[in-house]
């Protein structure tokens, strides 16, 4: 089955750095990639949708110059934490949409997650 | 490691007949269960969770589940499905006393007849 790449799968860095999770689909071809925030005991947060070749679309209250996403290649998206701070900590995962448009049934796939501590 | 499994990669109801979405998982421990649903072009919703306590738990749109620990299912269902519930539905399981990371089913695609 279609296999979704995301690296790192944990990471710890210090305060004000930056720090980039990259999601890659390695078997099929990603127009659209979606990067999302889990609390602890809470549900997924989405926080954008991820469209090759374009700007991402927000959530509302996700700060677009701390969570920047780039989504250059059909199968590469890249969400990079910038300035982190310790309320950044969190753990992110990406999912990637097998796209109608190049012979994909448009089914949705998800990476491991990566789990960023902020020291 | 956990896993979910979901079985039926596909259902097809009519409107107004009512749904039940397999969701089994494999884990020693009691996870954190929920149920997502992801419509076209959208992103995830959360349709409901499952921490402890009532093993019946009602979520938005009018799903609830049903954890039951002897069978190592969370079951979906609705009574009455409508057309809008057309979309693609997702069974996760987070670690117990660490709800951080998930673990996703495969998958049900839902398919909803006039």
């Amino acid at each position: 089955g279609a296999v979704v790449s995301q690296h790192p799968s944990r990471v710890i860095c210090k305060s004000g750095t930056s720090v980039k999770i990259e999601c890659r689909s390695l078997d099929f071809q990603a127009t659209t990639m979606f990067w999302y925030r889990q609390f602890p005991k809470q549900s997924l947060m989405l926080m954008a949708t991820s469209n090759e070749g374009s700007k991402a679309t927000y959530e509302q209250g996700v700060e677009k110059d701390k969570f920047l996403i780039n989504h250059a290649s059909l199968t590469l998206s890249t969400l990079t934490v910038t300035s982190a701070h310790p309320e950044d900590s969190s753990f992110y995962i990406c999912s990637a949409r097998d796209s109608p448009g190049a012979g994909g049934d448009g089914k949705l796939f998800f990476g491991s997650g990566t789990q960023l501590s902020v020291l | 490691a956990q896993s979910v499994t979901q079985p039926d990669i596909h259902i097809t109801v009519s409107e107004g007949a009512s749904l039940e979405l397999r969701c089994n998982y494999s884990y020693g421990a009691t996870p954190y269960l929920f149920w997502y649903v992801q419509s076209p072009g959208q992103g995830l919703q959360l349709l409901l969770k499952y921490f402890s306590g009532d093993t019946l738990v009602q979520g938005i749109k009018g799903f609830e589940a049903e954890f039951k620990r002897s069978q190592s299912s969370f079951n979906l269902r609705k009574p009455s499905v409508h057309w809008s519930d057309a979309a693609e539905y997702f069974c996760a399981v987070a670690l117990s006393g660490s709800a951080r990371q998930l673990t996703f089913g495969s998958g049900t695609q839902l398919t909803v007849l006039p």
